[in-house]
């Protein structure tokens, strides 16, 4: 079992338009989680970190749920500019570095 | 301020021969991270710095792969003897400090192809 899994889609999105990605975990010790962003053949760039009480970030929308293990995050408004690969992240529980999901692809269309 | 820097961008080897990879971390960065993603997998982690101690090196895959850091600047990862299945986009990433408000920030990374 995958300790972060995720929907790789790809989430066909109309421009203007909403969208939701979920990630579950399996590490229960994990402290930290994180959303970033990837576009083809670059870096991952922290989208941004996600608390239990959730947090706002513009558009962005960011939530986690530890009972059961499971992170969300909520684009509103989404522009040609948002389509990359979403990474589901956590940290702690174990080894020092992040644990990466293996991306859910989003491509917002005009 | 300068990002984290990789070098070389891109690397092609044949099965057998030695690479060595190079990561600048972000000046004051005392923590240095290296991680990998192989093809329709998922990014995983290999190993951490702080300044030239290793820290942690739980995800390096086997014997064949040394990570130095000497005098706790950059950074160089050796494949020593690479094998196909070493192919894949090499990540280095680096932070301020390890606590709740850290960010790691990667650099472009390399793409290393075994033949």
């Amino acid at each position: 079992r995958k300790e972060v899994e995720q929907d790789p889609g790809p989430f066909n999105v109309p421009e203007g338009a909403t969208v939701a990605f979920n990630c579950t975990y399996s590490n229960s010790a994990s402290q930290s989680f994180f959303w970033y962003r990837q576009d083809c053949r670059k870096e991952p760039k922290l989208l941004m970190s996600v608390y239990s009480s959730g947090n706002e970030d513009g558009r962005f929308t960011a939530q986690l749920n530890r009972a059961s293990q499971y992170i969300s995050l909520l684009i509103r408004d989404s522009k040609l500019s948002d389509s990359a690969t979403y990474l589901c992240v956590s940290r702690g529980g174990g080894a020092d570095g992040l644990t990466f999901g293996k991306g859910t692809h989003l491509i917002i269309q005009p | 301020e300068a990002g984290v820097t990789q070098f070389p961008s891109h690397s092609v080897i044949e099965k057998g021969q030695t690479v060595t990879l190079r990561c600048d971390p972000i000046s004051g960065h005392d923590n240095l991270y290296w991680y990998r993603r192989v093809m329709g997998k998922e990014i995983k982690f290999l190993l951490h710095f702080v300044k030239e101690s290793k820290q942690d090196e739980s995800g390096m895959p086997n014997n064949r792969f040394l990570a130095e850091r000497t005098g706790g600047t950059y950074s160089t990862l050796k494949v020593q003897p690479a094998e196909l299945e070493d192919s894949g986009v090499y990540f280095c990433a680096s932070s301020l400090s390890t606590g709740t408000a850290y960010e790691q920030y990667f650099g472009p990374g390399t793409r290393l192809t075994v033949t």
